[in-house]
């Protein structure tokens, strides 16, 4: 069975940093490009980042670069993402999401089931 | 960035009654475009992609449609559990976007 955990989530005060994790089982992670993508509380979906099956290349969205960084461990079957600099618009569930080719660049399944972020003082 | 706007935002329907929920990409994503249903709690279901081919274990009742810059997701006989929120998304080109969601509520 294809599984995604994620996990890492909590609270955290603004500006300080967070890494997230999203372990992987149940296919051949390196073969898959993944992302991470967000949702606030009440609104809608929010792609963040992706990355390569291979790790080579990233990619962010406009709201976290330079901010965020995706990365992975081929070798542990793990997803990662370190937030830095958080704010409190950043509180959101935080999902991992497979695409369906080495890419990235490709629609999700399947998705883990979140991990809670809130950026409070 | 490529911006989806779908709509309606909410969508009232009776149990049987057909759904047709609209996505527009402000420039062309040919066939790049996906749809996922979510519902309170859940994380998101991938329904359609390419943009008319079911996933796995989905349904006939939902089908999608269109190329370019409008799609369309058809639910032909709205059941009790289709009532969620949907969303498309592009996967045309970086930065990947999403839809703000269509939800699907009882009449």
């Amino acid at each position: 069975e294809v599984q995604l955990v994620e996990s890492g989530g909590g609270l955290a005060q603004p500006g300080v940093s967070l890494r997230l994790s999203c372990a992987a089982s149940g296919f051949s992670f390196s073969s898959y490009g993944m992302s991470w993508v967000r949702q606030a509380p009440g609104k809608g979906l929010e792609w963040v980042s992706g990355i390569t099956g291979s790790g080579g290349n990233t990619y962010y969205a406009d709201s976290v670069e330079g901010r965020f960084t995706i990365s992975r461990d081929n070798s542990r079957n793990t997803l990662y993402l370190q937030m830095n600099s958080l704010r409190a618009e950043d509180t959101a569930v935080y999902y991992c999401a497979r695409a369906q080719a080495e890419v990235g660049r490709n629609w999700f399944d399947p998705w883990g089931q979140g991990t809670l972020v809130t950026v409070s003082s | 960035e490529i911006v989806m706007t779908q709509s309606p935002a909410t969508l009232s329907v009776s149990p049987g009654e057909r759904a047709t929920l609209s996505c527009r990409a402000s420039q062309g994503v040919r066939s790049f475009l996906a749809w996922y249903q979510q519902k309170p709690g859940q994380a998101p279901r991938l329904l359609i992609y390419g943009p008319s081919t079911r996933a796995t274990g989905i349904p006939g009742r939902f089908s999608g449609s269109g190329s370019g810059t409008e799609f369309t997701l058809t639910i032909s006989s709205v059941q009790s559990e289709d009532f969620a929120v949907y969303y498309c998304q592009q996967y045309s080109v970086w930065p990947l976007t999403f839809g703000g969601g269509t939800t699907v509520e009882i009449k």
